[in-house]
């Protein structure tokens, strides 16, 4: 069984530019989450889509990020415009939610984001 | 406010030596969830332990061993002979029942030497 994918693995941008990053989660997972890790801090939560819905989004920084979730599948992640501290790595996540809070959340490799 | 802290930011050890990574919490909820995750070169999180707020037995699994004690909002994780293949970046996080989201606290770097 495929894990979770994300892509791309790195992108480097100039401050200003947009920033599509994608997640595939494990088949049949209903939840799906985002978060991100600027450099030596916490992992922090931005958002969480049940199927297609989103569940909470009070983890998002700003309105210049959008999550869409189109169809429950694959998600994506837009940075417009970019700026420097959005620079981290963005980790995707999804569970099959049987479980609440209990559930295993499994984590992709991330996208190393760097915004110069 | 729920929190989660890992004093240990960079650990180094040899081989065969015994390693135990701090983790301490704080959450006002009764019902939450512990997890612990290890993060290789790789770069994936890779799950390694759930323990649930009513379930205070330690548990070990081969090298590894967690010990869970409410009384001092602690999940610590002891790695017994430590190997090189143990060298990855290990991050201790809490889950909301209620909320589903992990707060995860800023990860322990471990290098075992050879």
């Amino acid at each position: 069984e495929a894990g979770v994918t994300q892509f791309p693995s790195h992108s480097v941008i100039e401050k200003g530019q947009t920033v599509t990053l994608r997640c595939d989660p494990i088949s049949g997972h209903d939840n799906l989450y985002w978060y991100r890790r600027v450099m030596g801090k916490e992992i922090k939560f931005l958002l969480h889509f049940v199927k297609e819905s989103k569940q909470d989004e009070s983890g998002m920084p700003n309105n210049r990020f959008l999550a869409e979730r189109t169809g429950g599948t694959y998600s994506t992640l837009k940075v417009q415009p970019a700026e420097l501290e959005d620079s981290g790595v963005y980790f995707c996540a999804s569970s099959q939610g049987v479980l609440g809070g209990a559930d295993e959340q499994f984590f992709g490799p991330g996208t190393r984001l760097t915004v110069l | 406010a729920q929190k989660v802290t890992q004093a240990q930011t960079e650990i180094s050890v040899v081989e065969k030596e015994d390693v135990t990574l701090d983790c301490v919490y704080e959450t006002r909820d009764t019902t939450y969830y512990l997890f612990w995750y290890k993060q290789p070169p790789s770069g994936e999180l890779v799950f390694l332990i759930r323990r649930n707020s009513f379930d205070e037995q330690n548990e070990i699994s081969g090298r590894y061993s967690w010990n869970f004690q409410k009384s001092t909002s602690s999940f610590n994780f002891t790695i017994t002979a430590s190997q090189v293949v143990d060298s990855a970046v290990y991050f201790c996080a809490l889950n909301d029942y209620n909320t589903d989201k992990l707060i995860f606290g800023t990860g322990t770097r471990l290098q075992v030497f050879p």
